[in-house]
């Protein structure tokens, strides 16, 4: 099974401040794309942001940016400005070229004010 | 609006009763998939099909069968179930173009096997 690596227990941030979520994943194609899904309490799975691995530029989308860096295999979301909305869990996923896309365990978000 | 539709939000079910979970969606896409999330394993993928008749197991396929006979609609089938297959299920799909299109997801059905 295609692996991916989200350790980091679940976390508290304070209002307005930034988060990092760490990614790992484990590929030797050259092709795959990276995805970041928040889940709030009401259980839907909420599309952020996505990385293709020819990307030269590190995407961004509003609050969210994704630090990745290729060599190490790494896809961190951060999440700029927290805000109370922003408590949900945060699934990373990706895709090979055999078009599964797998998931990570996730993190657990909690903004407090 | 894009949409994917999962046909039951919540669902209870005896021990060894035939279970069919329906997945529509509306946007033509190509690829669809069956999830499984459970608390601290995240989503697992059971089956995905990337076109009509076509199906490919996941990594956890054991107790299930899909079928997909129309492109908008995607089954999952517990021929038998049993008390570890509750469960929350998660449907998605996806266009088949390229490694960047992302998934859509339904509203999830919480399934209680007793």
């Amino acid at each position: 099974a295609q692996k991916i690596t989200q350790t980091q227990p679940g976390m508290f941030v304070q209002e307005k401040e930034a988060v990092t979520l760490d990614c790992t994943y484990d590929t030797s194609d050259p092709s795959y794309g990276l995805f970041w899904y928040k889940q709030p309490s009401s259980g839907e799975m909420i599309f952020l942001i996505h990385q293709g691995s020819y990307d030269q530029q590190n995407a961004t989308e509003g609050r969210y940016s994704l630090n990745f860096q290729k060599a190490r295999k790494s896809a961190n979301l951060v999440i700029s400005a927290s805000q109370l909305g922003d408590s949900a869990m945060y699934f990373c996923a990706a895709r090979y070229g055999n078009n599964r896309l797998a998931f990570g365990k996730g993190n657990q978000v909690v903004v407090i004010p | 609006d894009v949409k994917v539709t999962q046909s039951s939000r919540y669902l209870v079910k005896r021990t060894g009763e035939k279970v069919f979970l329906e997945c529509v969606q509306d946007m033509d896409h190509e690829n669809m998939f069956w999830y499984r999330q459970d608390p601290g394993l995240g989503l697992r993928l059971i089956y995905f099909s990337y076109d009509v008749k076509m199906k490919e197991k996941g990594d956890i396929p054991e107790g299930y069968s899909v079928s997909r006979e129309k492109k908008e609609r995607f089954s999952l089938i517990l021929e038998s179930a049993s008390t570890n297959q509750t469960s929350m299920y998660l449907c998605a799909s996806s266009h088949h173009r390229g490694l960047n299109t992302e998934a859509f997801f339904g509203q999830g059905t919480r399934l209680t096997v007793v």
